[in-house]
């Protein structure tokens, strides 16, 4: 089955630096690829979702970049502030419908130091 | 706007007691229900989905069931708690492009 392996699992850095989170994943047929923060004690919050038909997303202070030639999905924290401090997960899936079992990455805890 | 509630927040429990964890999804008409847990630090592992009320599918075993009595709730269960049981539950419904939106979650210690 799939398997994702996501890094560093640990990552800590200054107010506005960047901060890098890269996941690896294996099924070439993977489709939907999705990124969640986690507060600590709090459930999983969707940051963003991205198709196999696009490369690049952008939100508020972060980038998603999608490389199925390297089946690499990358998060890109631009100009961290102590908020973005949380737990990141990456999510990758190949099927939709009810049957839905995401797998997803084992977490990267984010420090943004003021 | 869609919004998920879980039930209780935490709960502390003896092994060998029973459990029943609670989710109510409102503004969604007929979601796709799952249940999750997460050891403390950890990924998440799916444990049930459910399609419609009274349809529930396992997806690992650990000792534990789960119920879809209404539309909108769905309900996680065991008559008797393991040490391994404790960790944090979490219940997601699924949205249009495949996203999962979940809920606060319950933290569950058993001692």
């Amino acid at each position: 089955g799939e398997q994702v392996e996501q890094r560093p699992p640990h990552l800590s850095v200054r107010e506005g630096d960047s901060a890098v989170i890269i996941c690896t994943y294996t099924d070439p047929n993977s489709y939907y690829f999705f990124w969640y923060k986690q507060e600590p004690g709090a459930g999983l919050q969707l940051l963003m979702k991205v198709f196999s038909s696009t490369e690049i997303n952008e939100g508020q202070g972060f980038t998603v970049l999608l490389n199925k030639k390297d089946k690499q999905l990358s998060l890109n924290l631009t100009a961290a502030h102590p908020g973005d401090s949380a737990v990141y997960f990456c999510a990758v899936s190949r099927t939709s419908g009810g049957n839905y079992k995401p797998t997803f990455g084992k977490g990267t805890s984010l420090v943004v130091h003021p | 706007a869609q919004t998920i509630h879980q039930w209780p927040v935490a709960e502390i429990k003896a092994v060998g007691s029973p459990l029943s964890l609670g989710c109510t999804i409102k503004g969604k008409s007929s979601p796709n229900l799952y249940w999750y847990w997460q050891a403390t630090g950890g990924t998440l592992q799916q444990l049930f989905y459910s399609i419609t009320v009274g349809q529930v599918e396992s997806v690992v075993q650990l000792n534990l069931s789960a119920s879809r009595p209404k539309d909108d709730q769905f309900i996680l269960s065991t008559e008797k708690l393991l040490l391994s049981h404790s960790g944090f539950y979490l219940c997601a419904w699924r949205g249009q492009g495949e996203e999962q939106y979940f809920g606060p979650g319950t933290r569950l210690t058993v001692l």
